[in-house]
């Protein structure tokens, strides 16, 4: 079974910085690219960055880049997403999910979330 | 762009349901959809713009191709009553865009 598993959400201040983290985990992780999706409270989704399995490439919305990077650490299963100058804007909920494949493709799993509030 | 019609729908148990979906410019058929339910991540029901996720029931069903999508449910469930979006996935380098999402509410 697929589990994924997000943490380091939180309270920042604007032109802040937080490091979100994802650990999956029941599948060959290093074989499937991995994105960052994210909802602002009571609208819709926003897809936010993307990583191949290797973490050779990287995608990001043109809201956020410049000011976001995602990585990924393959001996620990783990996907991150370094946000920087936050704005809040940036506040949402923070989803991380497993593509089909190895390239940017549907959603098949999603974590359960992790809230960003980007506020003084 | 991805355009969701409508907005929030107000239908009854057991009636047929047709949500639709359009593309600013043809995304071939790399389109899914996801169901949504308060406080709850989206979950995946339909890639490829037809093809079932593991698990979802046959009265969900996708079809379009190009610019055109809709997805279908041919009895409503008080299960299914929930958030559905679009997401297309035809080029990752200009992301995955997806729709703004209709609201199947009960009537």
């Amino acid at each position: 079974e697929v589990q994924l598993v997000e943490s380091g959400g939180g309270l920042a201040q604007p032109g802040g910085s937080l490091r979100l983290s994802c650990v999956a985990s029941g599948f060959t992780f290093d074989d499937y690219a991995m994105s960052w999706v994210r909802q602002t409270p009571g609208k819709g989704l926003e897809w936010v960055a993307g990583i191949t399995g290797s973490g050779g490439s990287t995608y990001y919305a043109d809201s956020v880049k410049g000011r976001f990077v995602v990585s990924r650490d393959n001996s620990k299963n783990t996907v991150h997403l370094q946000m920087n100058s936050l704005r809040a804007g940036d506040t949402a909920v923070y989803y991380c999910a497993k593509d089909r494949a190895n390239y940017g493709d549907y959603l098949e799993d999603w974590g359960q979330g992790t809230l960003v509030t980007v506020s003084s | 762009v991805m355009t969701q019609s409508p907005a929030t729908l107000s239908v009854s148990p057991g009636e047929r349901v047709t949500l639709s979906c359009r593309a600013s410019e043809s995304v071939s058929t790399n389109l899914a959809w996801y169901q949504q339910k308060p406080g709850q991540a989206p979950s995946l029901l339909i890639y490829d713009a037809s093809t079932r996720a593991a698990g979802i029931p046959a009265r969900f069903s996708g079809s379009g191709s190009g610019t055109d999508f809709t997805l279908t449910i041919s009895s409503l469930q008080s299960e299914d009553f929930a958030f559905y979006y679009c997401q297309q996935y035809n080029n990752w380098v200009r992301g995955l865009t997806f729709g703004g999402g209709t609201k199947v509410e009960i009537k």
